[in-house]
């Protein structure tokens, strides 16, 4: 099954404990990225790849740090978690950056206490 | 890029059909429409998209007006499991790497039984 699968899909931890989210998808998709989503600011893009080894800054990247040496992963690590990071987490994929049809995984619920 | 504005909430009966409009009255020429749901907090979900011509797929319809202004989602028979946020997303056919789809406040649809 064609799928964009989240680890841990809910984590409550401590200001300071890095921790890292993973996302990994089945499809052989170039293009991933992850999006936070909050009361009243939607879905915001973190950061995106377009390609292995590739990586850029979406719209609120500070904080967070990503990295792409499969084409399979994507994962997201927070260096030093702060309570303003709690939030929603989906990463998502698609073949490449030039179609609008993402695949999302099932979210990952981060409190930072 | 264009914007898009829905209503914030809907209601449908069962089995009837859900006609879903979004107004996209500053849309280009080279902008394509996307549809998305998010039931509950799980990831978004692709439904269809479109340019101009109406398109048609397993989950819904897209009716495109003649001046590309506006445009409605229809759900034929939706059922419990179509209650939803469901966005409608205008993106450019040459979007840049970053394929950062801006999601808004969408339309809440709930289906009564």
């Amino acid at each position: 099954e064609a799928q964009v699968t989240q680890n841990p899909r809910y984590l409550i931890t401590v200001t300071g404990k890095k921790l890292t989210v993973t996302c990994s998808q089945n499809m052989n998709h170039e293009y991933m990225s992850w999006y936070r989503q909050d009361p009243g600011l939607g879905l915001r893009q973190i950061y995106y790849s377009m390609n292995v080894e590739v990586t850029d800054k979406g719209d609120v990247p500070e904080g967070y740090k990503v990295s792409r040496k499969e084409k399979r992963n994507f994962p997201l690590i927070l260096e030093s978690p702060s309570p303003n990071q709690t939030s929603l987490y989906f990463c998502a994929s698609s073949t490449t950056y030039r179609t609008g049809e993402l695949f999302f995984g099932e979210g990952s619920r981060l409190t930072v206490l | 890029d264009a914007k898009t504005t829905q209503p914030p909430s809907m209601d449908c009966a069962e089995g009837r059909a859900a006609n879903l409009p979004c107004n996209h009255s500053t849309i280009s020429g080279n902008e394509y429409v996307y549809w998305y749901r998010q039931i509950h907090s799980q990831g978004p979900q692709y439904i269809i998209h479109g340019l101009k011509n109406n398109e048609t797929n397993e989950m819904a319809s897209l009716i495109i007006t003649e001046d590309r202004k506006s445009s409605t989602l229809i759900l034929p028979h939706a059922t419990l499991r179509d209650t939803a946020v469901y966005y409608c997303i205008v993106r450019p056919t040459d979007q840049t790497g970053a394929n950062n789809l801006f999601f808004g406040t969408g339309t809440r649809l709930t289906i009564i039984p």
